[in-house]
This record gives C-alpha cells, structure tokens and sequence, in this order.
C-alpha cells in the first residue's frame, strides 16, 4: 500500500511570490492535516480537512490557504511568501477525524525562501 | 506559547541501556497523547500513545507513562537500539475526537554502539 505522497520535495522561491503544495493521501484515507515544521517551533498545525471541507485551522495569516478534493487528494497554498515560510510542510492523511485514527505523515515538502 | 515541552534538545544513551524522553504540558484540557519518530528526510511515525484516563501503555520496547497531577509524560525506551537514533516528537490533542495535534519541539536520541 503505498504511503503519503508530497510533491514536490524540495522549492526553492522568492520572497513575494506564491507556492502551491501537494499531497496525496493514502488510499481509503478521506482525512488530510498539514503541518509547519520550523527548528524554532518544531511541529505547528495548520489545517485540516475531511470529505472536502475544512474542518479545523491553526493559528497562521490568512496567506496560508489550503483545499481538498472529491479524490481526497489535498493542496496548500501559501502567498506573498515571507522568509519566515522556509520550514518543511508535512501532510498526513488518516481514515477520518479523530485521534482513534492514526495520522500517516509523508516526507513533507522543504520549501526555502529567499 | 509553548503548550507542549521538550526541554532537553537532545539526549546521548548507550545501546542496551535504558532512554528516558521526557514531555511537560501546560494545559490540562488535553486527554489524549502521543509519540513520533523521525529520521531525516522522512515524516514522523506514530510510536506509541496514552489516554488520560491511563498512567501507563506499554508496547514491546516502548513504555510511556503518564503523571496527570504533574502534566509529565515519559516515553522508556528497553533496551535502546541505533536504530532508535531519531528526534522523538511528543504529541497532545483536546479531546479522543479532535485530531490536530500540538507537539513539542523535539528531543534527539543519539543511541550509542
């Protein structure tokens, strides 16, 4: 069964532009969270969906935007990028909401920006 | 605000003796808590979790108990292999039915031969 998938794996961007980031969810998995990871922060949730809906968000601007699929197949966006974006985006996908599923993280997406 | 606390960055043990990961929380709201691996390059793997309503979950190797007077959690590790050579990431969530986790920053087990 293949795992969580990201493209693409590594970015690099300028400040003021915008990155788009997949991720596609293990098979069956109708649950999808992202996730910033920074050496100052460690782990930092962004948001959540499920059945194509966003269910929960975490505490970042609004420049940080996401989507989900009828495939439940996921994106994230992130605009006007600032330095302070450079960190490594990890999706996860589980069978649906709630700690009794387990969350399957993919490699993530290191996104560097100058 | 840092909800979640891994205090000590990193942590040096040698192969066969015991690793002691230690986890502190600030908010008493959270009822469920869990433990990721990660090696570079990779996402974290779930390795092992606890409810609030246990002090003690054990799987083979892995024992994380739980103080909830003491808002302290502690991931064992018996006996430490290299391989378990990873950051260990300390996960909390409000709720059994909520899934977006706050997690610590991360502790770096070096396992040494």
């Amino acid at each position: 069964k293949a795992g969580v998938t990201q493209t693409p794996r590594y970015l690099i961007k300028t400040r003021g532009q915008q990155v788009t980031l997949s991720c596609s969810p293990i098979s069956g998995h109708r649950s999808v969270s992202w996730y910033q990871q920074t050496p100052g922060q460690g782990l930092q949730f962004l948001f959540e969906y499920f059945s194509e809906t966003q269910r929960n968000k975490g505490n970042f601007p609004g420049r940080f935007s996401g989507r989900q699929f009828s495939n439940s197949r996921s994106e994230m966006n992130v605009s006007t990028l600032e330095l302070g974006d450079s960190a490594l985006y990890l999706c996860a996908s589980s069978l649906a909401p709630g700690t009794d599923n387990e969350q399957f993280f993919g490699p993530g997406t290191r996104l560097t920006v100058l | 605000d840092q909800q979640v606390k891994q205090n000590s960055p990193s942590l040096s043990v040698q192969e066969g003796r015991i690793s002691i990961l230690n986890c502190d929380y600030t908010n008493s709201m959270f009822d469920y808590f869990l433990w990721y691996k990660k090696y570079p390059a990779e996402g974290p793997t779930f390795l092992i979790s606890i409810s609030s309503i246990k002090d003690k979950n054990e799987d083979g190797r892995f024992t994380v108990f739980l103080n909830k007077s003491a808002k302290h959690l502690s991931l064992h590790i018996v006996p430490s292999q290299p391989g378990d050579s990873a950051v260990y990431f300390c996960a909390a969530s409000f709720f059994s039915g909520n899934t977006p986790l706050v997690f610590g920053k991360g502790t770096r087990l070096s396992v040494i031969a």
